[in-house]
């Protein structure tokens, strides 16, 4: 069946520095949608950004994300982290095919200290 | 604005006591979602629905059963709550699948069975 993996549990950056979390999938359909979904402390998880066409670069509050069905991969960056951007973040995986649920991975948290 | 809201908050129960969570979305959406959150396992889908009368299984449904009473209502319950249904529970609504799979999650419930 389908399946999402995050790789880090947790991911721990100095204020500044580059972020990447990695995401792949696995699906035998040929049009995955990917999301990122991001959660702070003591919230619900909320939609940062969404993509189903390959190749193409989407980006939401300073994140950015390509969808690149070749290597199944959907890894979410920003160029400089800050403190505020400390949350557990999910990847998700959706398609036309299955009554809308979305398979989500495990999670990275991201810690940015100082 | 849309909203998913869960109640209660916060619920203690103990081992073989009667647990039944609420859920309710202003959204209009068709898809309905119970997921439960642990450390180390992410968001596990429980039982899921896409529409009122309908309900189809999840990845983790033992132990669990729901039932969508309205398009705005959806109820997860606990007939015999055990100590491995200690968890932080989401409800989550989504207008369609696919590109459409955008989740607006509730705030929550916190379960402890004891």
């Amino acid at each position: 069946g389908d399946s999402v993996t995050q790789t880090e549990g947790l991911v721990t950056l100095t204020e500044g520095l580059p972020v990447m979390l990695n995401c792949t999938y696995q699906t035998i359909y040929s049009n995955p949608f990917l999301f990122w979904y991001v959660q702070h402390l003591n919230e619900s998880p909320r939609l940062l950004l969404k993509s189903f066409t390959d190749n193409k670069r989407t980006e939401h509050q300073g994140f950015h994300a390509t969808l690149h069905k070749s290597s199944s991969s959907f890894h979410l960056q920003k160029s400089s982290a800050q403190l505020s951007d400390s949350a557990l973040y999910y990847c998700a995986l959706g398609g036309n095919y299955n009554q809308g649920k979305l398979i989500f991975g495990q999670g990275t948290k991201l810690s940015i200290k100082p | 604005e849309a909203a998913v809201t869960q109640s209660p908050r916060n619920k203690v129960t103990v081992t073989g006591g009667n647990v039944t969570l609420s859920c309710r979305q202003t959204n209009s959406h068709n898809y309905m979602y119970w997921y439960r959150q642990d450390t180390g396992h992410g968001l596990r889908l429980i039982h899921y629905s896409y529409g009122a009368g309908n309900l189809q299984i999840g990845d983790v449904p033992d132990g669990y059963k729901a039932t969508r009473t309205t398009q705005e209502d959806f109820f997860l319950l606990l007939e015999l709550a055990s100590p491995s249904q200690t968890s932080l529970y989401f409800c989550a609504s989504s207008p369609g699948q696919g590109a459409n799979s955008d989740y607006t999650f509730g705030s929550g419930t916190r379960l402890l069975v004891i």
